[in-house]
């Protein structure tokens, strides 16, 4: 079976940093993505890791341990419109369906 | 940039009835998924297609689902009796491929319609 797990909400100020943390175990594994969903839209793409390790996209990070089934995405210099939905998603072998976990609500206060 | 274009966006309609929810994908993708979105739920797969065939469903999928493309362009989701918990948004979502440069960008969605069953 697959399961995804991540904090339900966090909350964050203006200006600073926050990371959001994924745990992952899956049968198989081809590579972990990170998507943004404001209320009533489609996810959107934000990062894919498929090696252990950091890649940074702007203001966005996303880290993987693929030994450890971890994850975390990390957003500096939070903005207002960085409040969202944030989605880990697993692809769990080559072919396969990513599944999503339930989501990251983040709330940015002024 | 590219779309995947779902239609329509917000459909009503009374339980028992057929609904049938239209996608059209990026002309040079390959593979074409369903998802669905309870409201306030996480995002759920329903079916994937390759090569003009189901080549995955889940649980949710069952006999009054049913995937069609029907002309090359179109990607449909038939729902034959919508039942009140079939209320959600449904989102289409296709991709080039599943490795390379383009498989590391995953999915591309659609804006998805959001069916609601009364």
């Amino acid at each position: 079976g697959q399961n995804i797990d991540q904090p339900t909400e966090m909350t964050a100020t203006e200006g600073a940093i926050v990371q959001i943390n994924c745990t992952y175990q899956t049968s198989g594994f081809n590579g972990l993505f990170w998507y943004q969903q404001h209320a009533g839209e489609a996810p959107t793409f934000l990062s894919y890791n498929v090696l252990d390790g950091l890649e940074e996209k702007g203001r966005f990070s996303s880290f993987l341990s693929r030994s450890k089934g971890y994850s975390y995405l990390l957003l500096k210099e939070l903005q207002m419109k960085d409040s969202a939905s944030y989605l880990c998603a697993v692809k769990g072998n080559r072919d396969d369906k990513i599944i999503f976990g339930k989501g990251t609500r983040l709330h940015i206060l002024p | 940039e590219p779309e995947v274009t779902q239609t329509p966006s917000h459909q009503v309609t009374q339980m028992g009835q057929e609904v049938i929810l239209r996608c059209v994908p990026i002309s040079n993708h390959l593979y074409f998924y369903w998802y669905r979105q309870i409201l306030g739920q996480k995002v759920e797969f329903l079916v994937s297609f390759y090569n003009n065939e189901i080549s995955e469903k889940s649980e949710i999928f069952d006999d009054q689902f049913s995937v069609e493309r029907p002309d090359g362009s179109n990607f449909t989701l038939k729902i034959r009796s919508t039942k009140l918990e079939d209320s959600a948004m449904y989102f289409c979502a296709s991709m080039g491929t599943l490795q390379g440069p383009q498989g590391r960008d995953g999915y591309t969605f659609g804006s998805g319609t959001r069916l609601t069953v009364v």
